[in-house]
């Protein structure tokens, strides 16, 4: 039982280039989420999914995009990377949207210079 | 929308001794309460959360919290630290938006 992995780990962009993170989840969890985290700034919500073909916005959306095809499956891009997104992106799973604890994978350290 | 206010961005506190990392957040009918821990380069673990009933909730490792409804604050307590506690801690709530609204955390590192 993995829980909640990310792939990449590490990853550095140049201004304009694109990339996709994957987030892959084995807890038949409903709900996934994409935070950014900043320092002094906490986690904030990119985007999240209510279940599979379901997207929706979160608090930071602008520059993102993300994909449920599949269950246990979210993929977020970044169609044209600017510096701003320099940042730590953790990806989460839950069963339930407000109760529930979520879980979280161990996040992906991006760069973009 | 929630917010949540951390007041302390860091917190140094000597092996052995308590301490109280605090958490307000905003006003909500319903509002549902959480602490997260991140220890150095990994993703968050749950410590602790308050749903409902008992005011007092406690973690497995010795922290423990208080939801104060009067006041709206949800600070952590513990009462003897180890080097291990040593990490990121962030509150976190959850109202009728029914999204997770994380504080800027707070930093405890515990000293020899």
């Amino acid at each position: 039982n993995a829980g909640v992995t990310q792939t990449p780990k590490f990853r550095v962009l140049k201004t304009g280039q694109s990339m996709t993170l994957l987030c892959a989840q084995d807890m038949n969890h409903e709900y996934m989420y994409w935070y950014r985290q900043d320092p002094g700034m906490g986690l904030r919500l990119i985007h999240y999914s209510v279940g599979e073909g379901t997207t929706a916005k979160g608090e930071v959306p602008d520059g993102y995009n993300v994909s449920r095809l599949k269950k246990q499956n979210f993929l977020l891009g970044l169609e044209s990377a600017a510096p701003s997104q320099t940042s730590v992106y953790f990806c989460a799973s839950s069963y339930v949207l407000s109760t529930d604890t979520q879980y979280f994978g161990p996040g992906t350290r991006l760069t973009v210079l | 929308a929630q917010s949540v206010t951390q007041l302390d961005s860091q917190v140094p506190v000597f092996e052995e001794a308590p301490v109280e990392l605090r958490c307000n957040y905003s006003s909500s009918v319903s509002v549902y309460l959480f602490w997260y821990v991140q220890y150095p380069n990994q993703g968050l673990q749950l410590l602790l959360k308050y749903l409902s009933g008992s005011t007092l909730v406690e973690s497995i490792n010795g922290f423990e919290a208080e939801f104060n409804k009067s006041q709206t604050s949800f600070h952590l307590r513990k009462p003897s630290v180890h080097i291990s506690d040593t990490a990121e801690y962030f509150c976190a709530a959850s109202g009728s938006a029914r999204q997770l609204t994380f504080g800027s955390g707070t930093q405890l590192t515990v000293l020899p």
